[in-house]
């Protein structure tokens, strides 16, 4: 089963900064949190993943709550093109802690 | 970023044939390479890992005589589904890890008549 938690559905308008929310309150030490997102009927695409510090990208900003129990996905200019559905996950280094295990994830969708 | 291939990217066959869909990575040499399985609206589901040059490791309920997995080099797997029935249909897609970064592929649709 999934470790995490994310809304079903969320708007976002077309410039504006889209914020996506993800719970993992049994995340383990040594756990990272990874998005992805899956635009309609193509392969996943990595997004950003961290540990405990915040990251950015030229993709997304991820921000980590210092308990690490929840995190937040930040497009900063969402684009029409960033409709997907965005996916939260936990996973370990390698092994098979290291499997990705999807969720239903929260479907974006940006707006003009 | 990394890029990983899927090939075919679709394909039809009949029910009772068997089916080999191949994933490379294109720039990268991946120690682990994984499969999952898309039915349609739903999330992806993790079918199994595969390390170069052994076994592979099924997840629970899922028939490795039915989908056989080789994983010959650090560049390439594949999977083949025999004996394919309708509700093998589905959209399998592959993705292989380097690091503590995981890509995928673009998918394969598979649709058994």
């Amino acid at each position: 089963d999934a470790k995490t938690t994310q809304p079903p559905s969320m708007d976002c308008a077309e410039g504006r900064a889209a914020n996506l929310p993800c719970n993992h309150s049994t995340i383990s030490g040594n756990e990272y949190v990874y998005w992805y997102r899956q635009i309609h009927s193509q392969g996943p695409q990595y997004i950003i993943h961290g540990l405990k510090n915040n990251e950015t990208n030229e993709m997304a900003s991820l921000i980590i709550t210092e308990d690490r129990k929840s995190s937040t996905l930040i497009l900063p200019h969402a684009t029409l093109r960033d409709t997907a559905v965005y996916y939260c996950i936990v996973a370990g280094w390698g092994g098979s802690q290291g499997n990705l295990i999807f969720g239903k994830g929260t479907k974006l969708s940006v707006k003009p | 970023g990394a890029v990983v291939s899927q090939h075919p990217s679709w394909v039809i066959c009949k029910s009772g044939t068997s089916v080999k869909i191949e994933c490379r990575s294109l720039d990268f040499q991946a120690t682990t390479m994984f499969w999952y399985r898309q039915f349609p609206k739903q999330s992806l589901m993790l079918m199994a890992t595969s390390n170069e040059g052994s076994k592979a490791t099924y997840e629970q309920g899922v028939e490795k005589d039915k989908f056989l997995i080789n994983h010959a080099s650090l560049t390439l797997s594949t999977l083949t589904v025999t004996s394919a029935h309708p509700e093998d249909s589905s959209f399998y897609i592959c993705s292989a890890r380097v690091g503590p970064e995981q890509y995928f592929g673009p998918g394969t649709r598979l649709t058994v008549t």
